[in-house]
């Protein structure tokens, strides 16, 4: 299948900091990115779903501000996390589908934050 | 969000016996499916894929889609302790989201 290659695998960082996650779609063209939260015991929870070019649709609750997604090629997403706090201590997930908006998502490695 | 809902679990199940995993969803307009499995840490990896009506088989997995009444199953045939991972049914809506359920921890006993 495709290769997602996400960056860093884990981060830590103190409380007040920035922290920029990267999604890379390696063999093939993302035209839509989402961003999952995952914590302990629990599902993937959508952030939000960026196509390539313009702004991030996000799910309610989810501060746009706090979370700063984007999408600038067909091949690149970054979210990232502004003023983290403890509470943002999670696994970050993000996806990555091809041009046929049917088929099936395609998952980077994952990246564990935690905000000390 | 309650998009797609699963059945918690956990689930246990004896080596060689059938899995049956179950999802439902809400956005009746959907129209694909999937099946993934999580390993604790590790990101989901994709099991079968399902838009139509019916059954669906790829080697020791069964999906099973109806659409009339919102429902998406999984059968795992011939269990192994290998399978016990956490199942989560994942469905495209079609403002293009992609949801995931709960998830179902199942535990295949040797």
């Amino acid at each position: 299948g495709a290769v997602v290659s996400q960056h860093p695998s884990r981060v830590i960082c103190k409380s007040g900091t920035s922290v920029k996650i990267e999604c890379r779609s390696l063999d093939f063209q993302a035209t839509t990115m989402f961003w999952y939260r995952q914590f302990p015991k629990q599902s993937l929870m959508l952030m939000a779903t960026s196509n390539e070019g313009s702004k991030a649709t996000y799910e309610q609750g989810v501060e746009k501000d706090k979370f700063l997604i984007n999408h600038a090629s067909l091949t690149l997403s970054t979210l990232t996390v502004t003023s983290a706090h403890p509470e943002d201590s999670s696994f970050y997930i993000c996806s990555a589908r091809g041009h046929k908006n049917t088929g099936e998502l395609f998952f980077g490695e994952g990246s564990r934050l935690t905000v000390l | 969000q309650k998009e797609v809902e699963q059945n918690s679990g956990p689930l246990s199940v004896p080596e060689g016996a059938i899995a049956s995993l179950n999802c439902t969803y809400s956005d009746r307009g959907s129209q694909s499916f999937f099946w993934y499995r999580q390993y604790s840490g590790k990101s989901p990896e994709l099991i079968m894929s399902i838009y139509s009506n019916g059954d669906k088989e790829d080697g020791r997995f069964t999906a099973q889609l109806n659409k009339a009444s919102q429902y998406v199953s999984l059968l795992i045939r011939d269990s192994q302790p290998s399978d016990s991972a956490t199942y989560l049914c994942a469905v495209n809506t079609p403002g293009n989201q992609f949801y995931f359920g709960t998830g179902t921890s199942l535990t295949v006993i040797p």
